[in-house]
């Protein structure tokens, strides 16, 4: 499969707290994209990081990327209730396939 | 940003019927555009491929007679599920990468719309 496959499948925090997910993926890659789904909506573009970068940074987000490793973080700091989502990561140059995702639930 | 609009975003028809989804890329030109489904709590399925004039490309089991996609022009992709059975609903989502952003392969994404066939 040349999809990212995200970990954890779901994540429970409290307001405030930090989240953070992870992606591996299998193929090489030119950069690697984070998306966000609300509920019933479509998936929004959160960040991109290059294949030459290590880190990016974008408000409260925060990606990591470890091509030796063939995997990526995206931290999200000082969770709020509106961050409750699923989150994808995606590789591109998979052909479009995404991975399960991560279903992040903040707790008020 | 770039902006893709999707609808309808909710429908209900009858099984045997056959319901169209317009997808449209409202401030660019979509070099390809992609139809996904999404059952509940799952993710997305890639359904096919559609180049502006040219015909889609399907995903492996995906029955391209039952999921008609039509991409006329560089800003419009249509997904008609033909005789739509209950098993056929669930939430569809189109997105689009755009000719200025591709080599980013940045995908911009409709709303979803979510067939329900009774």
């Amino acid at each position: 499969s040349q999809q990212g496959e995200e970990d954890p499948q779901a994540l429970s925090i409290q307001e405030g707290e930090n989240a953070t997910m992870n992606c591996s993926y299998k193929t090489s890659i030119n950069n690697l994209q984070w998306y966000r789904q609300n509920s019933g909506r479509g998936l929004v573009h959160l960040i991109l990081i290059r294949s030459n970068e290590r880190e990016k940074h974008s408000g409260r987000l925060r990606v990591t990327l470890d091509t030796s490793k063939k995997s990526s973080s995206l931290l999200i700091t000082a969770s709020r209730a509106a961050d409750t989502a699923s989150y994808f990561c995606y590789n591109y140059g998979q052909n479009f396939v995404f991975g399960p995702g991560t279903r992040l639930s903040v707790l008020p | 940003g770039a902006v893709v609009s999707q609808h309808p975003s909710r429908v209900i028809c009858k099984s045997g019927t056959s319901v169209k989804i317009e997808c449209r890329s409202l401030d660019f030109q979509a070099t390809t555009m992609f139809w996904y489904r999404q059952f509940p709590k799952q993710s997305l399925m890639l359904m096919a491929t559609s180049n502006e004039g040219s015909k889609a490309t399907y995903e492996q089991g995906v029955e391209k007679d039952k999921f008609l996609i039509n991409h006329a022009s560089l800003t419009l992709s249509t997904l008609t599920v033909t005789s739509a059975h209950p098993e056929d609903s669930s939430f569809y989502i189109c997105s689009a990468t755009d000719r200025g952003a591709f080599h980013t392969g940045e995908l911009f994404f409709g709303e979803g719309s979510r067939l329900t066939v009774l």
